[in-house]
Protein backbone atom coordinates (compact mmCIF):
# COMPACT_ATOMS: atom_id res chain seq x y z
CA UNK A 1 0.00 0.00 0.00
CA UNK A 2 1.35 3.44 -1.00
CA UNK A 3 -1.02 5.12 1.74
CA UNK A 4 -2.24 7.52 -0.94
CA UNK A 5 -5.75 6.88 -0.98
CA UNK A 6 -8.67 7.87 -3.79
CA UNK A 7 -12.17 8.13 -3.99
CA UNK A 8 -14.67 7.00 -5.56
CA UNK A 9 -12.68 3.77 -7.31
CA UNK A 10 -15.49 4.30 -10.06
CA UNK A 11 -17.61 6.55 -11.67
CA UNK A 12 -20.05 6.65 -14.20
CA UNK A 13 -21.54 10.13 -15.42
CA UNK A 14 -23.21 11.83 -18.72
CA UNK A 15 -22.18 14.10 -20.87
CA UNK A 16 -21.92 17.78 -19.71
CA UNK A 17 -22.41 17.05 -16.15
CA UNK A 18 -19.39 17.84 -13.36
CA UNK A 19 -17.38 15.70 -11.02
CA UNK A 20 -15.19 16.12 -8.12
CA UNK A 21 -12.90 12.98 -7.55
CA UNK A 22 -10.84 12.96 -4.26
CA UNK A 23 -6.87 12.32 -3.10
CA UNK A 24 -5.35 11.81 0.18
CA UNK A 25 -2.56 11.91 0.10
CA UNK A 26 0.55 10.31 2.19
CA UNK A 27 1.53 11.76 5.60
CA UNK A 28 4.63 13.84 5.08
CA UNK A 29 4.07 14.92 1.37
CA UNK A 30 3.80 18.13 0.27
CA UNK A 31 2.72 18.13 -3.09
CA UNK A 32 -0.03 16.05 -5.32
CA UNK A 33 -0.27 15.61 -9.09
CA UNK A 34 -3.01 14.34 -10.90
CA UNK A 35 -3.09 12.39 -14.22
CA UNK A 36 -5.12 10.86 -17.17
CA UNK A 37 -4.32 7.26 -18.13
CA UNK A 38 -6.55 6.37 -20.99
CA UNK A 39 -6.52 2.44 -22.24
CA UNK A 40 -3.50 1.13 -23.54
CA UNK A 41 -1.45 4.37 -22.87
CA UNK A 42 1.07 5.77 -20.01
CA UNK A 43 -0.01 8.73 -17.50
CA UNK A 44 -0.62 12.23 -19.01
CA UNK A 45 0.24 14.83 -16.23
CA UNK A 46 -2.84 17.23 -15.60
CA UNK A 47 -1.72 19.56 -12.81
CA UNK A 48 0.57 19.72 -9.60
CA UNK A 49 -0.40 20.98 -6.53
CA UNK A 50 2.35 22.10 -3.96
CA UNK A 51 1.82 23.97 -0.77
CA UNK A 52 -1.56 24.55 -1.76
CA UNK A 53 -1.30 26.28 -5.22
CA UNK A 54 -0.88 25.29 -8.74
CA UNK A 55 2.32 24.70 -9.43
CA UNK A 56 2.42 23.38 -12.99
CA UNK A 57 0.05 22.50 -15.86
CA UNK A 58 0.14 19.82 -18.29
CA UNK A 59 -1.63 20.27 -22.04
CA UNK A 60 -5.52 20.25 -20.82
CA UNK A 61 -8.23 22.39 -20.88
CA UNK A 62 -9.51 25.02 -18.14
CA UNK A 63 -12.79 23.13 -17.64
CA UNK A 64 -10.00 21.02 -15.48
CA UNK A 65 -9.18 22.39 -12.13
CA UNK A 66 -8.08 21.68 -8.75
CA UNK A 67 -7.83 22.14 -4.74
CA UNK A 68 -5.17 21.92 -2.47
CA UNK A 69 -6.15 21.78 1.41
CA UNK A 70 -4.01 22.72 4.46
CA UNK A 71 -3.62 18.82 5.13
CA UNK A 72 -1.95 18.49 1.26
CA UNK A 73 -5.58 16.48 0.12
CA UNK A 74 -6.24 17.04 -3.24
CA UNK A 75 -9.40 17.56 -5.56
CA UNK A 76 -9.82 17.49 -9.30
CA UNK A 77 -12.96 18.82 -10.87
CA UNK A 78 -13.56 18.35 -14.37
CA UNK A 79 -16.89 20.60 -16.03
CA UNK A 80 -18.47 19.82 -19.06
CA UNK A 81 -17.42 16.64 -19.13
CA UNK A 82 -17.00 14.93 -22.91
CA UNK A 83 -16.97 11.37 -24.09
CA UNK A 84 -13.00 11.69 -23.94
CA UNK A 85 -12.83 12.17 -20.52
CA UNK A 86 -13.02 8.43 -19.75
CA UNK A 87 -9.97 7.08 -18.28
CA UNK A 88 -8.20 6.47 -15.34
CA UNK A 89 -7.61 9.68 -12.86
CA UNK A 90 -4.33 8.71 -10.71
CA UNK A 91 -3.20 10.55 -7.99
CA UNK A 92 0.24 10.69 -6.80
CA UNK A 93 1.69 12.13 -3.69
CA UNK A 94 5.61 13.01 -3.04
CA UNK A 95 7.57 15.24 -1.07
CA UNK A 96 9.83 18.49 -2.94
CA UNK A 97 12.60 19.03 -1.37
CA UNK A 98 16.06 18.82 -1.67
CA UNK A 99 16.12 15.59 -3.77
CA UNK A 100 15.47 14.90 -7.02
CA UNK A 101 15.18 11.60 -6.36
CA UNK A 102 12.38 10.98 -4.15
CA UNK A 103 9.92 8.68 -4.99
CA UNK A 104 6.42 8.92 -6.54
CA UNK A 105 3.46 7.42 -4.47
CA UNK A 106 0.51 6.67 -6.55
CA UNK A 107 -2.98 5.94 -5.72
CA UNK A 108 -5.00 3.08 -7.28
CA UNK A 109 -7.16 5.54 -9.46
CA UNK A 110 -10.67 6.55 -10.31
CA UNK A 111 -12.02 4.88 -13.07
CA UNK A 112 -14.46 7.50 -15.00
CA UNK A 113 -16.91 6.67 -17.06
CA UNK A 114 -18.74 9.18 -19.87
CA UNK A 115 -21.37 7.76 -21.64
CA UNK B 1 10.25 16.79 -27.50
CA UNK B 2 10.51 15.36 -24.67
CA UNK B 3 9.55 11.56 -25.24
CA UNK B 4 10.00 8.22 -24.12
CA UNK B 5 9.41 5.09 -25.81
CA UNK B 6 9.25 1.56 -24.63
CA UNK B 7 9.27 -1.98 -26.57
CA UNK B 8 8.11 -4.76 -27.05
CA UNK B 9 3.99 -3.01 -26.78
CA UNK B 10 3.46 -6.04 -25.22
CA UNK B 11 5.05 -9.08 -24.37
CA UNK B 12 4.05 -13.30 -23.56
CA UNK B 13 6.23 -15.67 -21.47
CA UNK B 14 5.91 -18.86 -19.82
CA UNK B 15 6.27 -18.71 -15.97
CA UNK B 16 9.85 -19.21 -14.84
CA UNK B 17 11.28 -17.65 -18.12
CA UNK B 18 13.60 -14.50 -17.94
CA UNK B 19 12.48 -11.26 -20.11
CA UNK B 20 13.76 -7.64 -20.72
CA UNK B 21 11.13 -4.90 -21.91
CA UNK B 22 13.58 -1.77 -23.36
CA UNK B 23 12.97 1.87 -22.72
CA UNK B 24 14.23 4.28 -25.26
CA UNK B 25 14.13 8.26 -24.24
CA UNK B 26 14.67 11.83 -25.62
CA UNK B 27 14.15 13.78 -22.52
CA UNK B 28 16.39 16.65 -21.56
CA UNK B 29 18.04 17.80 -19.37
CA UNK B 30 17.53 13.95 -17.33
CA UNK B 31 17.81 13.72 -13.76
CA UNK B 32 16.73 10.45 -13.37
CA UNK B 33 14.83 7.28 -14.60
CA UNK B 34 12.16 4.83 -13.02
CA UNK B 35 10.51 1.96 -13.78
CA UNK B 36 7.14 0.73 -12.36
CA UNK B 37 4.74 -1.71 -12.34
CA UNK B 38 0.98 -1.27 -13.18
CA UNK B 39 -1.41 -4.15 -12.44
CA UNK B 40 -4.79 -2.89 -14.25
CA UNK B 41 -6.92 -0.87 -13.28
CA UNK B 42 -4.62 0.16 -10.46
CA UNK B 43 -2.12 2.83 -9.81
CA UNK B 44 1.75 2.47 -11.06
CA UNK B 45 4.43 0.90 -7.83
CA UNK B 46 7.37 1.97 -8.12
CA UNK B 47 10.31 -0.59 -8.60
CA UNK B 48 13.68 1.10 -9.53
CA UNK B 49 15.27 4.84 -9.72
CA UNK B 50 18.45 5.71 -11.00
CA UNK B 51 20.12 8.75 -11.24
CA UNK B 52 22.50 9.23 -14.38
CA UNK B 53 25.89 8.17 -12.57
CA UNK B 54 23.87 4.75 -11.82
CA UNK B 55 24.24 1.90 -14.23
CA UNK B 56 22.01 -0.96 -12.66
CA UNK B 57 19.89 -1.27 -10.02
CA UNK B 58 18.27 -4.44 -8.61
CA UNK B 59 15.17 -5.54 -6.75
CA UNK B 60 14.15 -8.59 -6.06
CA UNK B 61 13.59 -10.43 -9.26
CA UNK B 62 13.59 -7.29 -11.18
CA UNK B 63 16.98 -5.81 -12.37
CA UNK B 64 16.98 -2.47 -14.33
CA UNK B 65 19.72 -1.17 -16.39
CA UNK B 66 20.51 2.41 -17.62
CA UNK B 67 23.08 3.33 -20.31
CA UNK B 68 23.06 7.28 -20.17
CA UNK B 69 25.25 7.72 -23.37
CA UNK B 70 22.75 6.48 -26.09
CA UNK B 71 19.90 7.11 -23.65
CA UNK B 72 18.30 3.66 -23.13
CA UNK B 73 17.50 1.99 -20.01
CA UNK B 74 16.18 -1.86 -19.57
CA UNK B 75 14.53 -4.31 -17.19
CA UNK B 76 15.15 -7.89 -16.65
CA UNK B 77 12.57 -9.85 -15.26
CA UNK B 78 14.18 -13.39 -13.63
CA UNK B 79 12.35 -16.46 -13.22
CA UNK B 80 8.78 -14.60 -13.76
CA UNK B 81 5.98 -15.41 -11.95
CA UNK B 82 2.31 -15.14 -12.56
CA UNK B 83 1.67 -12.08 -10.33
CA UNK B 84 4.05 -10.41 -12.50
CA UNK B 85 1.81 -9.82 -15.30
CA UNK B 86 1.08 -6.10 -15.45
CA UNK B 87 2.19 -3.31 -17.18
CA UNK B 88 5.93 -1.66 -16.80
CA UNK B 89 6.37 1.93 -17.29
CA UNK B 90 9.57 3.55 -18.12
CA UNK B 91 9.54 6.79 -16.22
CA UNK B 92 12.34 9.76 -16.79
CA UNK B 93 12.57 12.61 -14.91
CA UNK B 94 13.54 15.93 -15.76
CA UNK B 95 14.17 17.68 -12.29
CA UNK B 96 12.80 17.47 -8.80
CA UNK B 97 9.78 15.83 -7.83
CA UNK B 98 7.60 18.14 -10.41
CA UNK B 99 4.44 16.42 -11.98
CA UNK B 100 5.63 18.08 -15.54
CA UNK B 101 9.21 17.26 -15.12
CA UNK B 102 8.21 13.32 -15.41
CA UNK B 103 7.92 12.00 -19.22
CA UNK B 104 5.91 8.68 -19.00
CA UNK B 105 6.26 5.97 -21.70
CA UNK B 106 3.38 3.99 -22.68
CA UNK B 107 4.40 0.65 -21.09
CA UNK B 108 5.36 -2.68 -21.81
CA UNK B 109 1.98 -5.18 -21.45
CA UNK B 110 3.66 -8.64 -20.17
CA UNK B 111 1.24 -11.68 -19.89
CA UNK B 112 2.78 -14.98 -17.80
CA UNK B 113 1.17 -17.73 -18.32
CA UNK B 114 1.12 -20.72 -16.50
Amino acid sequence: ETGVTQSPTHLIKTRGQQVTLRCSSQSGHNTVSWYQQALGQGPQFIFQYYREEENGRGNFPPRFSGLQFPNYSSELNVNALELDDSALYLCASSFVGGATNEKLFFGSGTQLSVL
Amino acid sequence: KNQVEQSPQSLIILEGKNCTLQCNYTVSPFSNLRWYKQDTGRGPVSLTIMTFSENTKSNGRYTATLDADTKQSSLHITASQLSDSASYICVVSGGYNYGQNFVFGPGTRLSVLP
